[in-house]
């Protein structure tokens, strides 16, 4: 079956521009989490949606949200876009209980300038 | 921030030989994964253990689990130049509801030198 989907794979937005990412689960997942990657904080919690409920949440401004759809696709969005917000963007998919795998995809690579 | 640290944070070794690296972490967890990770690209689910297995095998990967240590490991046996990659562990914590939150280490940078 088809894997997890994140559109686009690369972006260059301006700073103080806002960007909305796309993440597409697994089907039959109604998990879904983000993640951002730098070389300088390593990999970190944004947030995660189950149900179309954001169930937790990581320490980051109120500039990143999130929501989920009904078919379990998700979006994040950046707000007012600073330099330090170039990352490597993941979302990774679950069926949301524990003991089961979280499965991730290509991720977005944001460039912010 | 990150849970843990992940040791070393570095590894370079022949091809064919084995490649051991550690992860420790910090809060009680439910379970363990490991993900590789080819130069920033996205992560590649590699095995999940339990917080009450003690180890697992999958293919040419060996993990352990030593919960009163609050570490495992990830042995890869017989290596190849097509392991070159970033390996991280990740903890699912036992307060949460799955692994939606997921804690990562910080990496261990592999090289298979052919």
């Amino acid at each position: 079956k088809a894997g997890v989907t994140q559109t686009p794979r690369y972006l260059i937005k301006t700073r103080g521009q806002q960007v909305t990412l796309s993440c597409s689960p697994i089907s039959g997942h109604r998990s879904v989490s983000w993640y951002q990657q730098t070389p300088g904080q390593g990999l970190q919690f944004l947030f995660e949606y189950f149900s179309e409920t954001q169930r937790n949440k990581g320490n980051f401004p109120g500039r990143f949200s999130g929501r989920q759809f009904s078919n379990s696709r998700s979006e994040m969005n950046v707000s007012t876009l600073e330099l330090g917000d170039s990352a490597l963007y993941l979302c990774a998919s679950s069926f949301g209980t524990p003991y089961t795998e979280a499965f991730f995809g290509q991720g977005t690579r944001l460039t912010v300038v | 921030s990150q849970q843990g640290e992940e040791d070393p944070q570095a590894l370079s070794i022949q091809e064919g030989e084995n490649a051991t690296m550690n992860c420790s972490y910090k809060t009680s967890i439910n379970n363990l994964q490991w993900y590789r990770q080819n130069s920033g690209r996205g992560l590649v689910h590699l095995i999940l253990i339990r917080s009450n297995e003690r180890e697992k095998h999958s293919g040419r990967l060996r993990v352990t689990l030593d919960t009163s240590k609050k570490s495992s490991s990830l042995l890869i046996t017989a290596s190849r130049a097509a392991d070159t990659a970033s390996y991280f562990c990740a903890t699912g914590a036992s307060s949460n509801f799955g692994n939606e939150k997921l804690t990562f280490g910080t990496g261990t940078r592999l090289t298979i030198i052919p």
